[in-house]
């Protein structure tokens, strides 16, 4: 199975902030990464796919890029509506596999 | 717009069986994949179980192979998690999610607890 080392477990921010978030693969994954958030009580939603794509209605202030096995997500100028949880998925391999998460809070 | 509706959840006892079912709106259900991906309290994201458009074929992770079965009734446009030998380590909340390999729409959840 593909491991995926997501860090930092937790992140401090100011609003307006630029934040990253990194995902490393146990092995090269060929860009097959997605990028969720979940904010409490909730279902997770869809970001990012394939590294960069940004799925529709989703602001440009996200992002996504990566090669190989190591991966970032960014959230340029911070809101407060972006205060959730992060989650990387590889799904160029079976079984497919998230990250621990990351969960961004307010400085 | 598309909308996945989970019901069955609920607090059942270890070895015990439980039905998940899934009802889907908005798209054309038959056109894709579909899967059930699971989230424990308080942690991370765990894939469960995957099942063609056509439920033709099915994948599981070890985790839950031999116990859970996805199935589907592209009819009803219902997708199902049959879930048997349960373990206190299934309680968790079952998302169902549409599958275009990454997962692009999740419904609401439902909960599951595994307890005696």
């Amino acid at each position: 199975d593909i491991q995926m080392t997501q860090s930092p477990p937790s992140l401090s921010a100011s609003l307006g902030d630029k934040v990253t978030i990194t995902c490393q693969a146990s092995q090269n994954i060929n860009k097959y990464i997605a990028w969720y958030q979940q904010k409490p009580g909730k279902a997770p939603g869809l970001l990012i796919h394939y590294t960069s794509t940004l799925v529709s209605g989703i602001p440009s202030r996200f992002s996504g890029s990566g090669s190989g096995r190591d991966y970032s997500f960014s959230i340029s100028n911070v809101e407060s509506e972006d205060i959730a949880s992060y989650y990387c998925l590889q799904y160029d391999n079976s079984p497919r596999t998230f990250g621990g998460g990351t969960k961004l809070e307010l400085k | 717009e598309v909308q996945l509706v989970e019901t069955g959840g609920g607090l059942v006892q270890p070895g015990r069986s439980l039905k998940l079912s899934c009802v889907a709106s908005g798209f054309t259900f038959n056109n894709y994949w579909m899967s059930w991906t699971r989230q424990a309290p308080g942690k991370g994201l765990e894939w469960v179980a995957s099942i063609t458009n056509s439920g033709g074929s099915t994948y599981y992770p070890d985790s839950v192979k031999g116990r859970f079965t996805i199935s589907r009734d592209n009819a009803q446009n219902t997708l199902y998690l049959q879930m048997n030998s349960l373990r206190s380590e299934d309680t968790a909340t079952y998302y169902c999610t549409r599958d275009e390999s990454y997962f692009d729409y999740w419904g609401q959840g439902v909960m599951v607890t595994v307890s005696s």
